[in-house]
């Protein structure tokens, strides 16, 4: 089944413990973005990645890093946790950076206290 | 910089009528715009992709317009089932690519059965 999977779904961590929140598709698509989902805010971008060791900043990348070494994964790393940074997190991809259709995680609701 | 306005937050509707949901972005220069879906609990379904070369998309019980010069899309549901009920986003690219997209904060529709 063609997906996106993000793990953990829910993560409550305390503040300045680093973590990482994996995310991988098994469509070979070449794009991959993070977001974060805030009431009242929408979805706004994190980073976004093109292809293989390209990665950009994308509205809010403050306390984020990424990195793109395989095509298939894309982690997203908060090396040290705030609780503003409490929030839903969504993993997306798709088939390049052009007219395609984006396809989302289930997304993964992180804690920080 | 664009924002993207989705009114009203939330509607409540009968089992079986023919609905529309909107979207208004105040930048009428985008590329393309996508309607999704998000289920509690789950990531964005992508429901229909529109070019700004078109004026309308369909998928089934669905159909997207889009009207660039007026900043104004509509996701038209026919025959509403309470199995539509959801939060529908939009979301603008402003050039070729998925990175710099802008999305609503959504229409949480009810279908009362």
């Amino acid at each position: 089944e063609a997906q996106v999977t993000q793990n953990p779904r829910y993560l409550i961590t305390v503040t300045g413990k680093k973590l990482t929140v994996t995310c991988s598709q098994n469509m070979n698509h070449e794009y991959m973005s993070w977001y974060r989902q805030d009431p009242g805010l929408g979805l706004r971008q994190i980073y976004y990645s093109m292809n293989v060791e390209v990665t950009d900043k994308g509205d809010v990348p403050e306390g984020y890093k990424v990195s793109r070494k395989e095509k298939r994964n894309f982690p997203l790393i908060l090396e040290s946790p705030s609780p503003n940074q409490t929030s839903l997190y969504f993993c997306a991809s798709s088939w390049d950076s052009g007219n395609s259709p984006l396809h989302f995680g289930n997304g993964t609701r992180l804690t920080v206290t | 910089k664009q924002e993207v306005t989705q009114i009203p937050a939330a509607l409540s509707v009968p089992e079986g009528e023919n609905l529309v949901l909107n979207c208004s972005f105040t930048d009428s220069a985008i590329y393309n715009l996508q309607w999704f879906r998000q289920d509690p609990g789950k990531g964005l379904t992508s429901l229909l992709l529109i070019q700004s070369s078109q004026r309308e998309q369909t998928s089934g019980r669905l159909n997207a317009s889009l009207d660039k010069s007026s900043g104004r899309s509509t996701l038209y549901i026919a025959a509403s089932q309470p199995g539509d009920s959801a939060t529908y986003l939009c979301a603008v690219s402003p050039n070729f690519g998925n990175e710099k997209l802008t999305f609503g904060t959504g229409t949480r529709l009810t279908i009362i059965p």
